[in-house]
C-alpha cells in the first residue's frame, strides 16, 4: 500500500463550481500535510499546508484535515479554467525524517 | 530570490553514458532534496541533505546513482552508466529549517536515455 493515496482523475468540474480533491495516508503519526499544484510540464508549487485537525482557508482554497480518519482534502471554490492542473498531496510521515511523501496526484479539469 | 536552479533543463543521452544533473538551492535553505517523477510512480524521493550532509539515500535506485553536495550552494546527481529506465523528470527542491516544511522545487531536468 502506497503511503499517500489519491484518485488519479481526471476530475472535471464546470467553471464557478467547487472542486473537491481528496487524499488518504497510511502513517497515523503524520503531522504535516501539504497540497501542491503542478501544471503540465512545470514543477510542483506549494499552495496550502495544514497541521491541525479542521479547516484552513486561504483565498479560494480550503484545506481540511481529519487525523482520526487519516484524510486530508482540498476544496477550490469558484473554480477557474486556470485551476486546471494536477494537485499533489504530500505528507511528512514519522519515518521519513524531513522528507515528504507525495501522492501521485489528481488531475483537475475546469471547463468553461 | 532566483529560486532553486537546475541544469540542464533537458538531457538526451545514449544508454551507458554518464549523466550529471546540477542544482543550486535557495540561499539560506538548510535542506536539499532530489526527487524523480514518472507517470507510473509519481514523485519518488531519491536522497536528501541537511547542511550538505546526506541524511537519507534509501531511495537511490542502485549503485549507478550517486549524489554529492560539496557546499551549501551546489549539489549534483550522477547516473553512471545510464539506462533507458532512468528516463524521467528529476527535481531538486530545498527548504529552510524555519517556518513550515514545504519545499520550493526547481524547474526540473527532463532526462531521456535512448
Amino acid at each position: 500500500q502506497k503511503e499517500v493515496e489519491q484518485n488519479s482523475g481526471p476530475l472535471s468540474v464546470p467553471e464557478g463550481a467547487i472542486a473537491s480533491l481528496n487524499c488518504t495516508y497510511s502513517d497515523r503519526g503524520s503531522q504535516s500535510f501539504f497540497w501542491y499544484r503542478q501544471y503540465s510540464g512545470k514543477s510542483p508549487e506549494l499552495i496550502m499546508f495544514i497541521y491541525s485537525n479542521g479547516d484552513k482557508e486561504d483565498g479560494r482554497f480550503t484545506a481540511q484535515l481529519n487525523k482520526a480518519s487519516q484524510y486530508v482534502s482540498l476544496l477550490i471554490r469558484d473554480s477557474q479554467p486556470s485551476d486546471s492542473a494536477t494537485y499533489l498531496c504530500a505528507v511528512k510521515g514519522t519515518n521519513s525524517g524531513y522528507a515528504l511523501n507525495f501522492g501521485k496526484g489528481t488531475s483537475l479539469l475546469v471547463t468553461p | 530570490d532566483a529560486g532553486v536552479i537546475q541544469s540542464p533543463r533537458h538531457e538526451v543521452t545514449e544508454m551507458g553514458q554518464e549523466v550529471t544533473l546540477r542544482c543550486k538551492p535557495i540561499s539560506g535553505h538548510d535542506y536539499l532534496f532530489w526527487y524523480r517523477q514518472t507517470m507510473m510512480r509519481g514523485l519518488e524521493l531519491l536522497i536528501y541533505f541537511n547542511n550538505n550532509v546526506p541524511i537519507d539515500d534509501s531511495g537511490m535506485p542502485e549503485d549507478r546513482f550517486s549524489a554529492k553536495m560539496p557546499n551549501a550552494s551546489f549539489s549534483t546527481l550522477k547516473i553512471q552508466p545510464s539506462e533507458p529506465r532512468d528516463s524521467a523528470v528529476y527535481f531538486c527542491a530545498s527548504r529552510s529549517d524555519r517556518g513550515n516544511y514545504g519545499y520550493t522545487f526547481g524547474s526540473g531536468t527532463r532526462l531521456t536515455v535512448v
